[in-house]
């Protein structure tokens, strides 16, 4: 049961552009999104959250956006840098369950 | 403040040995949650472990347990290792909170090879 789904298996944007990465989720009871970035061998890394109440949050060069009609969230990247070359997962909580992660998509930032 | 942090940072088994691995959260941390990534693939969910019960267990046979102790630390233990538990293994920690996103912290990793 993959409540969420990041199509999106590979992303290739040039350096200074904008990335954007996609995740849907299936169930309306997640309270919480967040953004996690990992490069291999090491631990994912937190990058940002947003409540389900909200449509925006950002930080730096780090933007989500939540369509909860849609059921669709989004990280925005501007710039992009090479860097941010690595594998970007999405996750989503709904409060006193675990974290529900997708399967990740691998960003490459061309320089 | 310390991370995460998880030993060993590597780990070589034979078939059919034992592995255990330990991870100590964030100092405040209650939650301790496990995860498996096997080359190419995503995070598959372990364990959840908060304030000392096991909560929740992802789809893995019996053979993969693990305990948290009354300092919040973790041990996880894999028995009759198989060729296919070659994987990183990842920890994380929380606090659970209300009204917050229980954002999870990870650790850096063991990596386990089986041969």
């Amino acid at each position: 049961d993959q409540q969420v789904k990041q199509n999106s298996p590979s992303l290739s944007v040039q350096e200074g552009r904008i990335s954007i990465l996609n995740c849907d989720y299936t169930n309306s009871m997640f309270d919480y999104f967040l953004w996690y970035k990992k490069y291999p061998a090491e631990g994912p890394t937190f990058l940002i959250s947003i409540s389900s109440i909200k449509d925006k949050n950002e930080d730096g060069r780090f933007t989500v956006f939540l369509n909860k009609s849609a059921k669709h969230l989004s990280l925005h990247i501007v710039p992009s840098q090479p860097g941010d070359s690595a594998v970007y997962f999405c996750a989503a909580r709904r409060y006193g369950n675990k974290l529900v992660f997708g399967a990740g998509t691998i960003l490459r930032v061309k320089s | 403040e310390a991370g995460v942090t998880q030993s060993p940072t590597h780990l070589i088994k034979t078939r059919g040995q034992q592995a255990t691995l330990r991870c100590s959260p964030i100092s405040g941390h209650t939650s301790v949650y496990w995860y498996q990534q096997a080359l190419g693939l995503g995070l598959q969910f372990l364990l959840w472990y908060d304030e000392g019960e096991e909560r929740n267990r992802g789809n893995f046979p019996p053979r993969f347990s693990g305990r948290q102790f009354p300092n919040y630390s973790s041990e996880l233990n894999v028995n009759a290792l198989e060729l296919e538990d070659s994987a990183l293994y990842l920890c994380a920690s929380t606090l659970p909170e209300r009204g917050g996103p229980d954002t999870q912290y990870f650790g850096p990793g063991t990596r386990l090879t089986v041969l």
